[in-house]
């Protein structure tokens, strides 16, 4: 499978904890993107990274949030002290060109109790 | 400010006809369109794309039309099957100060059922 890669595929926790999920985007690209989905509403972007540049950051991303993408391969977004607020689907994309088309993973669900 | 809306939640068509899906743009500096499909569990899927310098982009049983004076874009399925039953979402990509494109903006979707 050569399609872009997200894990976990379910997060369930406590609201106070910190979260991580991993993207490990197609190998080639060297555009990766971060959305948010939640119920009823298309995503929405979160982060962008150019290799290993973070270049774009929505103001969605408050400071509890932090993406990192070492080496310009995987990447990771982090949420510290969760919120009921944080229960999403976070979906990571990729591209090759700014003009192609982004794909995208299957998401990681984020479920805070 | 939905700079992107899809104003059907949701569309019912019988097997073997025609699903017609719209999507209005607010933002005229937009110059390109993807329309993506989604399964349940699963993460959207890109279908289809246009610029802004076309009205029509047809691959296969998908045709989408863009009606730039109407900022107004439609996507056609011809025929329907009951496999194409998902969500599918309009979307339109911003452009930094580069004028490279990186953030997509999308519509809330519409929900297709076709039936058999």
């Amino acid at each position: 499978d050569t399609g872009v890669s997200q894990n976990p595929r379910h997060k369930i926790t406590k609201r106070g904890q910190n979260v991580t999920f991993r993207c490990d985007p197609i190998s080639e690209h060297n555009r990766l993107y971060w959305y948010r989905q939640t119920l009823g509403q298309g995503p929405e972007f979160l982060t962008y990274f150019q290799n290993e540049a973070q270049l774009e950051k929505s103001r969605l991303l408050s400071d509890r949030f932090s993406a990192e993408r070492p080496k310009g391969s995987f990447s990771t977004l982090e949420i510290q002290r969760t919120e009921q607020g944080d229960s999403a689907m976070y979906l990571c994309a990729s591209s090759f060109t700014a003009s192609g088309p982004q794909h995208f993973g299957d998401g990681t669900r984020l479920s805070i109790l | 400010d939905q700079q992107v809306k899809q104003n059907s939640p949701s569309l019912s068509v019988q097997e073997g006809r025609i699903s017609i899906l719209n999507c209005d743009y607010t933002n005229s500096m937009f110059d390109y369109f993807l329309w993506y499909k989604k399964y349940p569990a699963e993460g959207p899927t890109f279908l289809i794309s246009i610029s802004s310098i076309k009205d029509k982009n047809e691959d296969g049983r998908f045709t989408v039309f863009l009606n730039k004076s109407a900022k107004h874009l439609s996507l056609h399925i011809v025929p329907s099957q009951p496999g194409d039953s998902a969500v599918y979402f309009c979307a339109a990509p911003q452009s930094n100060s580069g004028g490279s494109n990186y953030k997509l903006t999308f519509g809330k979707g519409t929900l297709l059922t076709v039936n058999p």
